[in-house]
């Protein structure tokens, strides 16, 4: 159980564009859901927490007019990274709780190339 | 706010032999204290958590010790095996943080066959 799915797993697209990446929890119902960003070889950074129903929660210095985060119900999230530049680059990873305890699942991360 | 350290950030050991990775937090108040595995481009995976009011937790070959005094908690493989090879993160929750996580700096471990 507490499966979470990422999609798409890669992506590719011109500077200037958008990209949206869903995150899905597929067997249970997700109460918050987390998004994170890595680097190559650093640890995961937090970029923003998302309550089914309500705003999403940003990090400080991550742009939330940058990185729109939606959370229409309780087994999908979405992120779109809007008008994506090279920087923007990186694999991003959402995750999950179930609401019965505190425990994260992640899904498989999803890495963006912005050309 | 918590902080937590991770150490070693690299370990190589001998396929067979254990591998002990450290980390130590900085917020007494944290309770929840997760460790994962990621593999290379794949996400996280949960491999044993361990909670405040618990001092050591196993699972086969992982286990977790906790010592809340010294504010340090342990991840112990023993009888490694190539495919333990990955990045290995702590992480803590503090208490009232909303769940969310506090990442060490991962350690990478290499399993030689």
């Amino acid at each position: 159980g507490a499966v979470v799915s990422q999609h798409p797993s890669r992506v590719i697209c011109k500077s200037g564009t958008s990209v949206k990446i869903e995150c899905r929890s597929l067997d249970f119902q997700a109460t918050t859901m987390f998004w994170y960003r890595q680097f190559p070889k650093q640890s995961l950074m937090l970029m923003a927490t998302s309550n089914e129903g309500s705003k999403a929660t940003y990090e400080q210095g991550v742009e939330k007019d940058k990185f729109l985060i939606n959370h229409a119900s309780l087994t999908l999230s979405t992120l779109t990274v809007t008008s994506a530049h090279p920087e923007d680059s990186s694999f991003y990873i959402c995750s999950a709780i179930t609401g019965v305890g505190e425990t994260q699942y992640f899904g498989p991360g999803t890495r963006l190339l912005v050309l | 706010g918590e902080n937590v350290e991770q150490h070693p950030s690299t370990l190589s050991v001998q396929e067979g032999d254990s591998a002990v990775i450290k980390c130590t937090y900085s917020d007494s108040a944290s309770n929840y204290f997760p460790w994962y595995k990621q593999e290379l481009g794949k996400g996280p995976q949960l491999i044993i958590d361990i909670r405040s009011n618990v001092g050591e937790k196993k699972d086969q070959r992982i286990a977790v010790t906790l010592n809340k005094t010294a504010k340090h908690f342990s991840l112990h493989i023993t009888e490694t095996q190539p495919e333990d090879s990955a990045v290995y993160f702590c992480a803590a929750i503090p208490m009232d943080s909303s769940y969310k996580l506090i990442f060490g700096s991962g350690t990478r471990l290499l399993v030689r066959p």
